[in-house]
């Protein structure tokens, strides 16, 4: 069974801070999406890294996926209280499977 | 675009009915559908994936019998938790796929059995 180990599970922080959460594992994904998701809503796909050592961009948000494609990462520069969310990636497995794995989430809580 | 709708929002039944919630892809025809359930602050468990036309595959320990999914057409998939008891209560949410690795997510279901 693949695992992702997403790490923290909780964040808070003060504005303008930075922050990085992380998400790991010994299997090997085909790509890996980074979701966030507000109280009473949907996950809301932020972005899709599928070239091992791929670097994204969205704003104030970077992603990284490892060189392996075992582990990816997040980091948030002068983190808003909008950031405020739960934060889950999510791993396609090599071999076609059309299911993802999750991780536990993160949860931020970013203070004015 | 991606764009994927649930209905209801929320709603309340009482024990022993049935409820049914809907999952529409509304921008693109999605071959898979993917049916989650989502406990407070918790990450989402999977619950079952339908393909359009198929029956549906559940994952281990949810009974098939109690959650009925329907894939009656490429952008339309329906989740029916049949008898329902307060434990049945949750957040469920439906996603959809193209046929890419991307799922799109709708907005969620709150169901409250009393």
């Amino acid at each position: 069974t693949q695992l992702l180990e997403q790490s923290p599970q909780f964040l808070s922080i003060q504005e303008g801070e930075n922050l990085t959460v992380y998400c790991n594992s010994s299997s090997v994904f085909s790509s890996l999406q980074w979701y966030r998701q507000e109280p009473g809503e949907g996950p809301v796909l932020l972005v899709t890294v599928v070239t091992g050592g791929e670097v994204k961009k969205l704003k104030r948000l970077t992603f990284q996926f490892g060189d392996a494609r075992k582990d990816s990462s997040l980091h948030i520069t002068a983190a808003q209280p909008g950031d405020t969310g739960l934060y889950l990636c999510a791993g396609a497995p090599q071999g076609g499977s059309e299911k993802l794995v999750f991780g536990k989430g993160t949860k931020l809580t970013v203070n004015p | 675009g991606a764009v994927v709708s649930q209905h209801p929002s929320w709603v309340i039944c009482k024990s022993g009915t049935s409820v049914k919630i809907e999952c529409r892809s509304l921008d693109f025809q999605a071959t898979t559908m993917f049916w989650y359930r989502q406990f407070p602050k918790q990450s989402l468990m999977l619950m079952a994936t339908s393909n359009e036309g198929s029956k549906a595959t559940y994952e281990q320990g949810v009974e098939k019998d109690k959650f009925l999914i329907n894939h009656a057409s490429l952008t339309l998939s329906t989740l029916t938790v049949t008898s329902a008891h307060p434990e049945d209560s949750s957040f469920y949410i439906c996603s959809a796929a193209d046929r890419g690795y991307e799922q799109y997510f709708g907005p969620g279901t709150r169901l409250t059995v009393t």
